[in-house]
């Protein structure tokens, strides 16, 4: 069965400096990854997607993910953060075979300091 | 473009009370989503509509939860009788097609407090 590791649950950083979300996977097939952010008292948004083709993918605002088939996972950057980047970033995962489901990781809580 | 509609926001009932929660998904969206978001915890899928029909709801407590899409447009979860676990945020959400690479927009959600 599928599933997805965030391994921090909060990552404290200051306003310019680089960041590095990480996100693990678990899937015995291949599989469509996504990062969903959630700013404050707001719904989840699509942030960026690897569906196949180029490893890298980036989003509008500067964040971009690497797909890693041998380490299985999908971290997400961002080389210099702004204030308004403090949200809740989720990673999920969609097997290309099987139920039709999408499996969220626990989220990862990014506060950007002044 | 209008968003997932939700409502209500907020809700506080007792447990064994009922609650329902209604969605209006994207105009032409032919799938729809309820996820529950337990505080800490990512979105736990309950159930998933094409039109109006099931298509997932192996993750959906059957004994107190049920859900409809009579229309294949708006949908209604409701919990019957509520306990103090069922206290979350329940996410609607709604996508194009029922394929997984396409994008799920979702709504702000109903925060349900049980006490």
């Amino acid at each position: 069965a599928q599933s997805v590791t965030q391994l921090d649950s909060q990552v404290p950083v200051f306003e310019e400096a680089p960041v590095e979300l990480r996100c693990n996977y678990s899937s015995s097939v291949s599989v469509y990854l996504f990062w969903y952010v959630q700013y404050p008292n707001q719904g989840l948004q699509l942030l960026l997607k690897y569906l196949s083709g180029s490893t890298l993918v980036e989003s509008i605002n500067g964040f971009e993910a690497e797909f890693n088939k041998s380490q299985t996972s999908f971290h997400l950057r961002k080389p210099s953060v702004h204030i308004s980047d403090t949200a809740e970033y989720f990673c999920a995962v969609s097997e290309h075979t099987g139920g039709f489901k999408t499996i969220f990781g626990a989220g990862t809580r990014l506060f950007v300091k002044a | 473009e209008a968003g997932v509609a939700q409502s209500p926001r907020y809700k506080i009932i007792e447990k064994r009370q009922s609650v329902a929660f209604w969605c209006n998904p994207i105009s032409g969206h032919a799938t729809l989503y309820w996820y529950q978001q337990i505080l800490g915890q990512g979105p736990k899928l309950l159930i998933q509509f094409q039109n109006n029909g099931v298509v997932d709801d192996s993750q959906l407590p059957k004994d107190r939860f049920s859900a409809e899409r009579l229309k294949g447009v708006d949908s209604t979860l409701k919990i019957q009788p509520a306990k103090l676990e069922d206290s979350a945020v329940y996410l609607c959400a709604s996508s194009l097609f029922r394929q997984r690479n396409t994008e799920a927009f979702f709504g702000q959600g109903t925060r349900l407090t049980v006490v």
